[in-house]
Parts: C-alpha cells; sequence; structure tokens
C-alpha cells in the first residue's frame, strides 16, 4: 500500500511571502492531520480533517494559516504570508479512523525556510 | 494538561549496553501511549503502543500508570538502533497525538 505523499519536500521563502504544501493520504483514510515540527521539539497539530470537514484546528494560527480538504482526499496547507518562525517540518498523518486503536501514518514532511 | 515529557535530549550508549528512554506524561483519563522512531532520512514511523503490549525490534515499554511513565526499554543496544524517538499519547476522545520533544539515541560501537 502506498504510503502518505507530501509535496514540496524542500521550499526557501522569504518572510512575507506565501507559501502552500500538498498532501495524499493513503487511500481510503478518512481522517487527515496535519502537524508542524519545530527543530528540537517534537510535531505540534495544526489541523485534523474528518473526510472534508475540520475536527480541529484550535492551535491553527488563523491569521496566516489556511488549509482545505476538498473532496475529502487531498489536503492543501498555506501560509500567507510567512513569518521567520514558520520555519518548520510540515508532516501529513492519515488514519482510517480519528479513534483509539488506530495508527496515523506520516508522510516524509515538508522542510520550509522562511528568510 | 495533556503534556509528554521526554528529559533526555539525546543518550548515548555503546553496542550491546542496556537502553531505557524515559516519558511521563500528564493526562486526566485513559490515553493511548505511543513510542514513535525517526530513522535518517527516514519518515515518522510508530515502533510500539501499550495496548500491543509486544515487543519490536527488541524493544518493550510498559504503561505505569501510577508514575504516569511509559520508558522504552531493550537489554543490548545495536548500531541500527540509533535514531530520533518521540514518545506520544492519544487521548480517550482520539484525535490528535500530543508528542515528546524527543530522544535521539545514539549507540556507538
Amino acid at each position: 500500500e502506498a504510503g502518505v505523499a507530501q509535496s514540496p519536500r524542500y521550499k526557501i521563502i522569504e518572510k512575507r511571502q506565501s507559501v502552500a504544501f500538498w498532501c495524499n493520504p493513503i487511500s481510503g483514510h478518512a481522517t487527515l492531520y496535519w502537524y508542524q515540527q519545530i527543530l528540537g521539539q517534537g510535531p505540534k497539530l495544526l489541523i485534523q480533517f474528518q473526510n472534508n470537514g475540520v475536527v480541529d484546528d484550535s492551535q491553527l494560527p488563523k491569521d496566516r494559516f489556511s488549509a482545505e480538504r476538498l473532496k475529502g482526499v487531498d489536503s492543501t496547507l498555506k501560509i500567507q504570508p510567512a513569518k521567520l518562525e514558520d520555519s518548520a517540518v510540515y508532516l501529513c498523518a492519515s488514519s482510517s479512523s480519528p479513534g483509539q486503536g488506530y495508527e496515523q501514518y506520516f508522510g516524509p514532511g515538508t522542510r520550509l525556510t522562511v528568510t | 494538561a495533556q503534556r509528554v515529557t521526554q528529559p533526555e535530549k539525546l543518550l548515548s550508549v555503546f553496542k550491546g549496553a542496556p537502553v531505557e528512554l524515559k516519558c511521563n506524561y500528564s493526562y486526566s483519563g485513559s490515553p493511548e501511549l505511543f513510542w514513535y522512531v525517526q530513522y535518517s532520512r527516514q519518515r515518522l514511523q510508530l515502533l510500539l503502543r501499550h495496548i500491543s503490549r509486544e515487543s519490536i525490534k527488541g524493544f518493550t515499554a510498559d504503561l505505569n500508570k501510577g508514575e504516569t511513565s511509559f520508558h522504552l526499554k531493550k537489554p543490548f543496544a545495536q548500531e541500527e538502533d540509533s535514531a530520533m524517538y518521540y514518545c506520544a499519547l492519544r487521548g480517550n476522545q482520539g484525535g490528535k497525538l500530543i508528542f515528546g520533544q524527543g530522544t535521539e539515541l545514539s549507540v556507538k560501537p
């Protein structure tokens, strides 16, 4: 079974520019997560989708970050405008269900550098 | 507050030595506890979870609810165990994982 796919793998932008990341989850997985991992820290959830609806976006900086999951499959995470502190690895994960007992599978991540 | 603490940023041992990576958590309820591992240039992957009670690659972890700990252990470390290890919890409502800061394990020959 193919894993979670993400693109691009690396991105360098200047502050105040915009950037978008794409995620394709494992086929059939209804739950999709975006995590932010700042250097030296563990991943932190930004947003969780169940099909195409948002379940948890409590830690998403909504003034600059947005995410969508049209048709309940692929997802896009956007930052506009970027700040220096947004430099991080953005991880996408998916699972067949959000409940206990269901494994989350992670993509390779997109490493963002904001200069 | 829900929190996972991994007190060691770096743990360095020699091949064949025992390894224990510490993890303490704060959660009121019945969380799921996990250990994730990230080898160099690979994606984050599940190593083991407390509900399965199995040994993976020689690693075991026991959930101690009294001490709110979920330490990862291996009796004899191998060089291929060198990686970043993250302890994580998921609440009884499911959903997001809450990760610790990670421990880098370095196994020297």
